[in-house]
């Protein structure tokens, strides 16, 4: 079963800040979290493992709560280059994820 | 190395002919997943293959799909008959173990008139 992303899209001004949050109604592992820019093909950001670890990578960080069976992705000061498609995937005990449907990201200068 | 490499990167064709895409995982990569991208479905997986093993084919629509890894270094998703409805954008990816980063190819856009 597919992950729930919100919000469905987002249009941020530089320098803005965003949350894109998934859950899961099953119980979680992992999470998988990738950006896509347009034509383009998925791009890996992160992994976050059981244990409720938050990761960061330059100015995007994400945590995950499996308790919750949700994990957040937050970017900070939004650049331009950050406009895409952000994906998140959820597994269980395979490792092997199951992707939801996409946040698209715009942010403009 | 070249990256996940898939061909052809376009295809059209008729209702009712058999389509076959290939991908050539990275060197040394011994997970190979193929997904398909639709506006409707986002991103989903069809099938994965760890050391040319099918382990997880539940992704498969149906019959008409088919997906073979004869060796390390070539897998192959074929549709036979193809129907307007297969058309999306068919990735393939490949990672060094199972609980590690997809790199993904470029995609084959697959349209089904």
């Amino acid at each position: 079963q597919q992950p729930v992303q919100s919000p469905q899209a987002v249009i941020l001004r530089e320098g803005e800040d965003a949350v894109i949050n998934c859950s899961s109604s099953k119980a979680l592992y992992s999470v998988h979290w990738y950006r896509q820019k347009h034509g383009e093909a998925p791009v890996f950001l992160m992994i976050l493992l059981k244990g409720g670890e938050q990761k960061g990578h330059e100015k995007i960080s994400a945590s995950f709560n499996e308790k919750k069976q949700q994990s957040s992705l937050y970017l900070t000061a939004s650049q331009l280059s950050y406009s895409g498609t952000y994906f998140c995937g959820t597994a269980g005990g395979s490792y092997i994820p199951t992707f939801g449907r996409g946040t698209s990201l715009i942010v403009h200068p | 190395d070249a990256g996940v490499i898939q061909s052809p990167r376009h295809e059209v064709t008729e209702m009712g002919q058999e389509v076959t895409l290939r991908c050539k995982p990275i060197s040394g990569h011994n997970s190979l997943f193929w997904y398909r991208q639709t506006m409707m479905r986002g991103l989903e997986l069809l099938i994965y293959f760890n050391n040319n093993v099918p382990i997880d084919d539940s992704g498969m629509p149906e019959d008409r799909f088919s997906a073979k890894m004869p060796n390390a270094s070539f897998s192959t998703l074929k549709i036979q008959p193809s129907e307007p409805r297969d058309s999306a954008v068919y990735f393939c990816a490949s990672s060094p173990r199972q609980v590690n980063e997809a790199f993904f190819g470029q995609g084959t856009r697959l349209t089904v008139v």
